[in-house]
């Protein structure tokens, strides 16, 4: 596609249910990343991926938290057991190959609340 | 904690006149990312900046970085209350691509 696409815009869920947010890079990026931010805060990291792996998992804020690629292209976030400090704009970002040349793009966000 | 900080945390101007952002990071890039933010949603990419580089321009805007300083500026000329967004640096230091972003400044271009 001509940009990274992300999915749903927004989701609404009750507490301790799952929810999994979707992510479609821009065709040919290698590199896929994961941020968050939640309200009035800046981006926080959580994951990046080369390819199908997941070499810097550090950002995970615990083990409720999961993404997964497959085929190189589409990305899923995985929350667990949601809980309300979860609630925040869950941002996809992918970038042609690693490296200080390459322009990391964003998509428009997943904003998810937990009430 | 951040690796990118950000000052000032807001700025308002009125239209026409020059915006400057800085950012202060503290360990060594191998580069620094502006992006602009609209509506708490999506990410806009403004500029990157290599490590080897002092500055670039794209259009009204103009980035320098200091590495020497751990510094950046972003600079927008001539502004427009289009303008109006948050701006945030994103630096690069473990050749990954993982950005560490400043808090932003949030600017407001009156018309």
């Amino acid at each position: 596609g001509a940009g990274v696409s992300q999915s749903p815009s927004n989701k609404v869920t009750e507490k301790g249910k799952d929810v999994e947010l979707r992510c479609d890079p821009i065709s040919g990026h290698t590199a896929l990343y994961w941020y968050r931010q939640s309200l009035g805060q800046g981006l926080e990291f959580l994951i990046y991926f080369q390819g199908n792996s997941a070499p810097d998992k550090s950002g995970l804020p615990s083990d409720r938290f999961s993404a997964e690629r497959t085929g190189g292209s589409v990305s899923t976030l995985t929350i667990q057991r949601t809980q309300q400090e979860d609630s925040a704009v869950y941002l996809c970002a992918s970038s042609l190959a690693r490296g200080p040349r390459n322009t990391i793009y964003f998509g428009e966000g997943s904003w998810l609340t937990v009430v | 904690s951040q690796q990118g900080e950000e000052d000032p945390q807001a700025l308002s101007i009125q239209e026409g006149e020059n915006a400057t952002m800085n950012c202060s990071y503290k360990t060594s890039i191998n580069n620094l990312q502006w992006y602009r933010q609209n509506s708490g949603r999506g990410l806009v990419h403004l500029i990157l900046i290599r490590s080897n580089e002092r500055e670039k321009h794209s259009g009204r805007l103009r980035v320098t970085l200091d590495t020497s300083k751990k510094s950046s500026s972003l600079l927008i000329t001539a502004s427009r209350a289009a303008d109006t967004a948050s701006y945030f640096c994103a630096t690069d230091a473990s050749n990954t691509g993982k950005l560490i972003f400043g808090q932003g400044t949030t600017l407001q271009v009156k018309p």
